[in-house]
């Protein structure tokens, strides 16, 4: 079985500050995917990031990164310089063999 | 851009009634899915579907029945609609490139989403 733990139901932050989004996951294949997915209010869920497992280099996407923990099953989420525009919920997800999960996401709030 | 767009993006309707929620996708993708999302519950997989007139169920197909006779559109259907199917509804596609690995290994376009409400 094949679970995604995202242990942060809200966060927050301030305009122009970093925050780490939490993910931890179990599987058992030794080849799989992991995602962050942002969901805006009343928008359409978009990608954000895509790391494959078996890639060491930790994924980056202009202010959006990843801290890829292998060994400890983890994959947070760093966004820096955080703006208003990432307010959101952002679901954290793992793809592997015929199962795919997404987690029960994190609402970010970005304080002005 | 990938576009995938949804009938409705507010649907109210009664306990037993029929219900269509129809997605379509302009990217000529192969893959369509329908999601529930719920609180507390991330995006739960109700049916999938690899091809046209091909289905599969996901994690939660009961009460739910899907319908793809043209690739670009996959509907999903309640047959008789229950209080415990208000939820939102998401649509996604994808273009799956590696046959080896799960259809949703690959990114995933979403629709906007269709708030369905059964009184």
């Amino acid at each position: 079985a094949q679970t995604v733990t995202q242990s942060q139901p809200e966060m927050s932050v301030q305009e122009a500050e970093t925050v780490t989004l939490s993910c931890t996951y179990d599987t058992s294949e030794s080849d799989y995917y992991l995602f962050w997915y942002k969901q805006p209010p009343s928008r359409q869920m978009i990608l954000v990031i895509r790391q494959e497992a078996y890639k060491q280099q930790n994924a980056t996407e202009n202010r959006f990164s990843v801290n890829f923990q292998k060994a400890a099953k983890s994959f947070s989420l760093k966004i820096s310089d955080s703006q208003l525009g990432d307010a959101a919920m952002y679901f954290c997800a793992s793809g592997a063999g015929n199962q795919f999960y997404f987690g029960t996401g994190t609402s970010l709030t970005v304080i002005p | 851009d990938v576009k995938v767009t949804q009938s409705s993006r507010y649907l109210v309707k009664r306990t037993g009634e029929k219900v269509f929620l129809e997605c379509v996708q302009d990217m000529d993708h192969e893959n369509m899915f329908w999601y529930r999302q719920d609180p507390g519950l991330g995006l739960r997989l109700i049916y999938f579907s690899y091809d046209v007139k091909m289905k599969e169920k996901g994690d939660i197909p009961e009460g739910y029945s899907v319908s793809r006779e043209k690739k670009e559109r996959f509907s999903l259907i309640l047959e008789s609609a229950s209080t415990n199917q208000t939820s939102m509804y998401l649509c996604a596609s994808s273009s799956h490139r590696d046959p080896r690995k799960d259809l949703r290994t690959d990114t995933q376009y979403f629709g906007p989403g269709t708030r369905l409400t059964v009184l």
